[in-house]
């Protein structure tokens, strides 16, 4: 069962800011959101996660709406090497192991 | 990604035979994970370690087992192989406390004949 729902697919000029938004609606209080890019043929690469406040690093920035039903993955000056599938996934933070459930992602192509 | 090394990176055997594939990890972290991914499918759970000797069952594990005897060493082992396990298989790891990200190795591709 998809706790998240993203496009397949989404077009982005090189160097331009690549938003790509997640619905999450029924995210639990205490499920975070995160994000995860797969560069064809390697492993997931972890990116970004956040609660409620809208978070930054190196690599992007996350906005989650304030009622948390969705968020945006915001890659500033987008490059060729960001060609990737995303996902977006909602986990349970406790502290344990646990699994993540991925779906199917955005695949997210720049344009030269 | 985060001194992940898994081994082998590929590998071709027939139906029936053992498969043993290893993760190796130099972070010491606590938590660590086997997925496999196929066409059509999101990455899948197939089993998990809490910590050494410490492994559950994950959303596919049927004809998958696990050992884990230290820290660093996660292995993942295909009794008789059949072709529905053909698959790319990854290994994650986690550190141990809370909002830490899984962190990935850069798969096995397995091909079973």
């Amino acid at each position: 069962d998809a706790k998240t729902t993203q496009p397949p697919s989404m077009d982005c000029a090189e160097g331009r800011a690549a938003n790509l938004p997640c619905n999450h609606s029924t995210i639990s209080g205490n499920e975070y959101v995160y994000w995860y890019r797969q560069i064809h043929s390697q492993g997931p690469q972890y990116i970004i996660h956040g609660l409620k406040n809208n978070e930054t690093n190196e690599m992007a920035s996350l906005i989650i709406t304030e009622d948390r039903k969705s968020s945006t993955l915001i890659l500033p000056h987008a490059t060729l090497r960001d060609t990737a599938v995303y996902y977006c996934i909602v986990r349970v933070v406790g502290g344990g192991a646990d699994g993540l459930t991925f779906g199917k992602g955005t695949h997210l192509i720049i344009q030269p | 990604d985060a001194g992940i090394t898994q081994s082998p990176r590929h590998k071709v055997t027939e139906t029936g035979t053992p498969v043993t594939l290893r993760c190796h990890q130099t972070e010491n972290h606590r938590y660590m994970y086997w997925y496999r991914q196929d066409p059509g499918h999101g990455l899948r759970l197939i089993h998990y370690s809490y910590g050494v000797k410490d492994t559950d069952k994950g959303e596919v594990s049927d004809g998958y087992s696990v050992s884990r005897s230290k820290t660093e060493d996660f292995l993942l082992t295909l009794e008789s192989a059949t072709s529905s396990q053909t698959s790319v298989y990854f290994c994650a790891t986690q550190p141990q406390g809370m909002r830490q990200p899984q962190h990935f190795g850069d798969g096995t591709r397995l091909s079973i004949l």
